[in-house]
């Protein structure tokens, strides 16, 4: 079983949709939640840590169930610019982050 | 300086050859990490330093040879390699405390023919 499971997509929205991804983890000892967006051929870069009260950021917003062990990302009015993979993230570790990556959702915003 | 630099960009090399790849930050940063990534695929884990220690080798192969000779820098030495290890090497770093996000360089695009 995977560490963390994304669906790969791809999802093709209209600009100004809503858009959802989820995210499921298996290992209920995982500390650390995240997202990253990656643009193709380029690195992944930090989009939010999702904290357990869930936390919004401008039009972004991400949720956690550490119950469920289940992570969520709401983009609204989603722009042209959104489109990318984001990829899910869950971290173990003391003195360092061990990062277990989902395989990426792929978003596409058409105009 | 919130970057961490990665050279070279490119990198073609034959399976005879050795070369190393670099990583630079000077975020202050005492944990690092060398990932490769395959086309369509998500970084995989190769190595985990903190506080210039080898914390992780995810059983990579020896012909990848880490290395971490102070807190700000961190090398890859490649030496025959085989067609298949061609891929995006990325580089990252973050504080050595649970919670963080690493910050990615922006990798090595790395061809063995």
């Amino acid at each position: 079983r995977k560490e963390v499971e994304q669906d790969p997509g791809p999802f093709n929205v209209p600009e100004g949709a809503t858009v959802a991804f989820n995210c499921t983890y298996s290992n209920s000892a995982s500390q650390s939640f995240f997202w990253y967006r990656q643009d193709c051929r380029k690195e992944p870069k930090l989009l939010m840590s999702v904290y357990s009260s869930g936390n919004e950021d401008g039009r972004f917003t991400a949720q956690l169930n550490r119950a469920s062990q289940y992570i969520s990302l709401l983009i609204r009015d989603s722009k042209l610019s959104d489109s990318a993979t984001y990829l899910c993230v869950v971290s173990l570790g003391v003195n360092f982050n061990k990062f277990y990556f989902g395989s990426g959702t792929k978003l596409n915003v058409k105009p | 300086d919130t970057e961490v630099t990665q050279t070279p960009k490119h990198l073609v090399m034959g399976m005879t050859n050795k070369k190393s790849l670099k990583c630079e930050q000077h975020m202050g940063h005492r944990a690092m990490y060398w990932y490769k990534q395959k086309a369509k695929k998500p970084p995989e884990l190769m190595f985990v330093y903190s506080y210039e220690k080898l914390s992780i080798n995810e059983s990579v192969p020896s012909r990848f040879s880490p290395e971490c000779p102070n807190s700000s820098l961190l090398n890859l030495h490649l030496h025959a390699l085989q067609p298949e290890d061609s891929a995006l090497y990325l580089c990252a770093s973050s504080h050595a405390i649970q919670g963080e996000g690493y910050t990615f360089g922006s990798g090595t695009r790395l061809t063995v023919v």
